[in-house]
């Protein structure tokens, strides 16, 4: 199975600053890659999918990157309602996987 | 618009059997893969398998296989989560999402069952 590991595990950023959050995969999976975002006591939506490509309802702010182990998820400029745990996950190799979240707080 | 609107909350005993249940409308149910995921408390994502309702091919991760059962009804636009005999370590929430293919990502989610076993 492939590892998807997170980092850092909790991100505290200013209004209106970038955040940077990284996912690694223990092997590559391609552009196989989607980033989900899930607030406080509700289920995860999905954000981005085939690495850099924004889910319908995704604002522009979010954008992500990546080189077949290494992906990141940038906000460009932090919003109050993108306080969140962020997942990724990769669907290239069975079983697909999740890492293990990043916390995005209000600083 | 796309739902899926699974059961509510359960409480049940250790052995217990349990099935949880997923409900999915505002669009062609058979045509879409139906996943689960787990989620215990404070951690991350896990993801359990996925089920084609229109032929009912069923796909398990191996670090579930043999512990749930995955099963669907088109008729009813219904995929199911099961278990047998049920460990204090089941004691999770558990999501349904939507997918087009059984290795793809989730493009819709259900709002999640939380499970407890506890005696």
């Amino acid at each position: 199975e492939i590892v998807m590991t997170q980092s850092p595990a909790t991100l505290s950023v200013s209004l209106g600053e970038r955040a940077t959050l990284s996912c690694r995969a223990s092997q590559g999976v391609s552009a196989d890659l989607a980033w989900y975002q899930q607030k406080p006591g509700q289920a995860p939506r999905l954000l981005i999918y085939g690495e850099s490509t924004r889910a319908t309802g995704t604002p522009a702010r979010f954008s992500g990157s990546g080189s077949g182990t290494e992906f990141t998820l940038t906000i460009s400029s932090l919003q109050s309602e993108d306080s969140a745990v962020y997942h990724c996950q990769q669907y290239n190799k069975w079983p697909p996987s999740f890492g293990g979240g990043t916390k995005v707080e209000i600083k | 618009e796309v739902q899926l609107v699974q059961s509510g909350p359960e409480v049940k005993k250790p052995g217990e059997s349990l099935k949880i249940s997923c409900k999915g409308s505002g669009y062609s149910f058979s045509t879409y893969w139906i996943g689960w995921v787990r989620q215990m408390a404070g951690t991350g994502l896990e993801w359990m398998g996925i089920i084609y309702p229109s032929d009912s091919d069923t796909r398990y991760s191996p670090s579930f296989q043999g512990q749930v059962t995955i099963s669907a009804d088109k008729s009813i636009s219904t995929a199911y989560l099961q278990w047998r005999s049920l460990k204090a370590s089941d004691t999770a929430m558990y999501y349904c999402a939507r997918g087009v293919g059984p290795v793809y990502d989730f493009d819709f989610w259900g709002r999640g069952t939380l499970v407890t076993v506890s005696s």
